[in-house]
Formats: C-alpha cells, sequence, structure tokens
C-alpha cells in the first residue's frame, strides 16, 4: 500500500484559499487518490478523488502533478465551518484493496 | 436515505463486560468496514465485508474483538471481554461496491465506547 505523508496542521483565515499537500512517493500504476474530510464527533465524509492532472468539484479542487507522487487538495475562500482534519488516501482499484487513513492534516480556520 | 446507522451512539461499560456495536448499512451498498479511532492511533480499519463475507480482519487487535454480518442489512462488532484500553470511537461505513477500494465511503454517526 502507498504510503502518504501530510501536514500535521495548518492554520487560515475565513476567506483564504487553503492547499494541502499531500506526498505519495510510492504511489502505483492503478492507484488513484482520495481526500475525506471530518469535522469533530462525525465520521469522515468523502470530499474530492482522481488520478491525474486536475478534478474540481463545488468544494474543492484536487491538483496532481505528471509524476503523481504528490497531490495537492484546494479549499477555495474556506469558512469557519470548514475547520476539520483532511485525510489523504491512494489505492487502486483493484479487487481486495484498501484504504488506510493516515494522521490527516488539522486545518483551524480562524475568524 | 437515511445514511448508516449506528447504535447506540454512546455505550459506558466495565472492564470484563461484553460489549456488541451495530450498524445497520445504505440498503443496496456490498461493503460494509468497521473502524476504530483513538488520538493516539488515529483511524484504524478493523475489518471488512463484501457481500456479507469477511475479506480481512487483519485489523482485528486480538480475540477479544469478533465481527458477524448475518445479512445485508446487519453487521455486529463485539468485544468480550471489554478493557479499558478499547475505549474509542468506533464507526461503520459502506461502499455501493463490493472490492473496489476507490469507492467512496459512506460513514456512520460513530459509537464512542468508554470502557472503565
Amino acid at each position: 500500500l502507498a504510503k502518504t505523508t501530510q501536514p500535521i496542521s495548518m492554520d487560515s483565515y475565513e476567506g483564504q484559499e487553503v492547499n494541502i499537500t499531500c506526498s505519495h512517493n510510492n504511489i502505483a500504476t492503478n492507484d488513484y487518490i482520495t481526500w475525506y474530510q471530518q469535522f469533530p464527533s462525525q465520521g469522515p465524509r468523502f470530499i474530492i478523488q482522481g488520478y491525474k492532472t486536475k478534478v474540481t468539484n463545488e468544494v474543492a479542487s484536487l491538483f496532481i502533478p505528471a509524476d503523481r507522487k504528490s497531490s495537492t487538495l484546494s479549499l477555495p475562500r474556506v469558512s469557519l465551518s470548514d475547520t476539520a482534519v483532511y485525510y489523504c488516501l491512494v489505492g487502486g482499484k483493484a479487487a481486495g484493496n484498501k484504504l488506510t487513513f493516515g494522521g490527516g492534516t488539522r486545518v483551524l480556520v480562524k475568524p | 436515505d437515511a445514511g448508516v446507522i449506528q447504535s447506540p451512539r454512546h455505550e459506558v461499560t466495565e472492564m470484563g463486560q461484553e460489549v456488541t456495536l451495530r450498524c445497520k448499512p445504505i440498503s443496496g451498498h456490498n461493503s460494509l468496514f468497521w473502524y476504530r479511532q483513538t488520538m493516539m492511533r488515529g483511524l484504524e480499519l478493523l475489518i471488512y465485508f463484501n457481500n456479507n463475507v469477511p475479506i480481512d480482519d487483519s485489523g482485528m487487535p486480538e480475540d477479544r474483538f469478533s465481527a458477524k454480518m448475518p445479512n445485508a442489512s446487519f453487521s455486529t462488532l463485539k468485544i468480550q471481554p471489554s478493557e479499558p484500553r478499547d475505549s474509542a470511537v468506533y464507526f461503520c461505513a459502506s461502499s455501493p461496491q463490493a472490492g473496489v477500494s476507490t469507492d467512496t465511503q459512506y460513514f456512520g454517526p460513530g459509537t464512542r465506547l468508554t470502557v472503565l
């Protein structure tokens, strides 16, 4: 399983863009990159998933360079309610694969 | 859809007692996962089922833990006997496709277990 490394914590202010970079140097050819968000006292929630280049949805954007050894989750114009832990996961679609949650990045949005 | 349902939401018990956590996955989902979350160890996958069959239980800490999925709409995680170090939040999650790790997992609200 590909190991991921991401910052332990980040602080930001309301209205700013938050970028969280995840390193996954040994990502396999069939691996996808998935991000989950976890609010206090709740279970994680899927945010976005991608394989290469850029993916955007109503919540976030995911940037993946050509070598795929890292990825960056971008949260535009954060609000206080975006304070959460963000997890980067790497895994493939092959049967039997499972996702492993690392320590995540604790994002604190300040007023 | 009500989402993944877990019960109880909170459980306080004494060391040595049996604890049973329950989960109802989203209807139509074919995979079910049990996770444990603590401050020290983060979010750990304990076991997962595909089509009601246990696929990987390598995360189950020891023989005191057991999980069953008698049908597609119900699963239990049992700890017998419980110990204080089992105190954690236990999450159940389900996903639509069986055996596809990239499939979105939908988490329940969790059961906060405290073993005194």
